[in-house]
């Protein structure tokens, strides 16, 4: 079966300090992986998504990068944190069957990372 | 603009007191609709996947319909476990890998 790992699970780091967070998944070959952010009381927002090593989309311009240096590895980071990354992140993974017009990407998340920019 | 709004925000039950969840949708076309109940301080947990209109999936006490504008999460005879907040999400067919999701419905069940 399929797992997904997050880490750390929880973060307090001061503005302006680096930031790497890591998701792996197992089980699976070429998932698209997928960074959220989800605000208290908001939907989840997509910020970056990849359908395959070294290739990273963004959805909105922010503080925030994205890259998948391995198969099943999809990290995302910061030079500098802003107090406006403060959040819940997550990442997802799905795997895709067929043309993207013709099927539906079920998305399964992780555990999530706990992020507060002091 | 694809929407995705979830009501009510809040929704307190007793034990057993059947309810529904609402998520009305706004897209050009609908690839698929997904709902997924979340713990606090826990990543969303996957439970249905609609893909038209009429289309019903059941998971316990838990039962998704789909029309062309909306979709309902059913609770039967809901218990204490089942309090989460349950979130709606969509794909529209012509947008890629996005999905949208609402803000999610908190469910509270009370012994």
């Amino acid at each position: 079966s399929q797992t997904i790992h997050q880490w750390p699970a929880t973060l307090v780091q001061p503005v302006g300090s680096p930031l790497s967070l890591e998701c792996t998944v197992e089980g699976t070959s070429n998932p698209n992986l997928y960074w959220y952010r989800q605000a208290a009381g908001r939907g989840l927002q997509l910020l970056f998504y990849s359908v395959g090593i070294g290739q990273i989309s963004s959805e909105v311009p922010q503080n925030l990068s994205a890259s998948r240096p391995q198969d099943r590895q999809f990290i995302l980071s910061s030079k500098k944190l802003l107090l406006s990354d403060s959040g819940f992140y997550l990442c997802a993974w799905s795997v895709r069957i067929g043309r993207a017009e013709y099927s539906t990407d079920t998305q399964y998340f992780g555990p999530g990372t706990r992020l507060t920019v002091l | 603009e694809d929407q995705v709004t979830q009501s009510p925000e809040a929704l307190r039950l007793q034990e057993g007191e059947s309810s529904s969840l609402n998520c009305s949708y706004t897209v050009s076309g609908l690839r698929g609709l997904f709902w997924y109940r979340q713990d606090p301080g826990k990543g969303p947990e996957f439970l249905f996947t609609l893909y038209s209109a009429g289309e019903e999936k059941e998971k316990e006490r838990l039962k998704a319909t789909l029309t062309k504008k909306e979709s309902f999460l059913h609770i039967t005879a809901p218990k204490p476990e089942d309090s989460a907040t349950y979130l709606c999400a969509v794909q529209e067919s012509t947008g890629g890998f996005k999905t949208i999701f609402g803000a999610g419905t908190r469910l509270f069940v009370k012994a």
